[in-house]
């Protein structure tokens, strides 16, 4: 499997532009999980989906955030409109079906993405 | 969900064995202890998770004691390849529970010297 895979890598923007983040989970997870990392803030939650469907969304900082998820494969995280403080990584996770626990540990473990690189001007 | 409290940062030497306790005093009777690793640049990485008692991969062992109010992620011989930045987390791991979700605290910024 390719892992969770996150698009673009690097996204340098101007204040005020739309920016727009892609998330495919890996095949099967039931979870996904959108983050931000900042040195200020550290990993922040800012939404999460099950089964396509926003679960809690009380990490999103505003409503210039908004994130989707269409089908399974597939989430966006738009900022519109984008401002410097924005400027962070990026982070998408998805997790396997909450079936039941396996004993070996791992269940419900978070696969994260590469990350995206958000720099807003 | 539980908070969680570890040391800022820590040094160690290469070949030396690491311990980075946690302390989660408020933790729920459902919740699962769970580690992750991050290295500059990357997503953080699963290390182990556990209930009670030891639980040991490949890459760590984690010791929790009886009343699971804290716990102990243990990394044996460290490399420099060990330099990242540990997070340690609880929550809820049943079946149907709608907390999938893990808040990640400051972690623990391990640097592994030669």
């Amino acid at each position: 499997d390719a892992g969770v895979i996150q698009s673009p890598r690097h996204e340098v923007t101007e204040m005020g532009q739309e920016v727009t983040l892609r998330c495919k989970p890996i095949s099967g997870h039931d979870y996904l999980f959108w983050y931000r990392q900042t040195m200020m803030r550290g990993l922040e939650l800012l939404i999460y989906f099950n089964n396509n469907v926003p679960i809690d969304d009380s990490g999103m900082p505003e409503d210039r955030f908004s994130a989707k998820m269409p089908n399974a494969s597939f989430s966006t995280l738009k900022i519109q409109p984008s401002e410097p403080r924005d400027s962070a990584v990026y982070f998408c996770a998805s997790t396997p079906r909450a079936s039941v626990p396996t004993g070996t540990g791992k269940d419900y473990e978070q696969y994260f993405g590469p990350g995206t690189r958000l720099t807003v001007t | 969900l539980a908070k969680t409290t570890q040391p800022i940062s820590m040094d160690s030497y290469e070949g030396q064995e690491v311990n980075i306790t946690c302390s989660h005093n408020n933790i729920a009777t459902n919740d699962y202890i769970t580690w992750y690793q991050q290295f500059p640049s990357q997503g953080p990485r699963f290390i182990i998770q556990g209930y009670k008692t030891k639980v040991t991969n490949e890459v760590a062992s984690l010791f929790i004691p009886a009343d699971r109010k804290s716990s102990t992620l243990s990394l044996p011989r460290v490399s420099l390849s060990d330099t990242a930045v540990y997070y340690c987390l609880v929550g809820d791991r049943r079946p149907r529970s709608n907390t999938g979700k893990l808040i990640f605290g400051q972690g623990t910024t391990l640097q592994v010297k030669p």
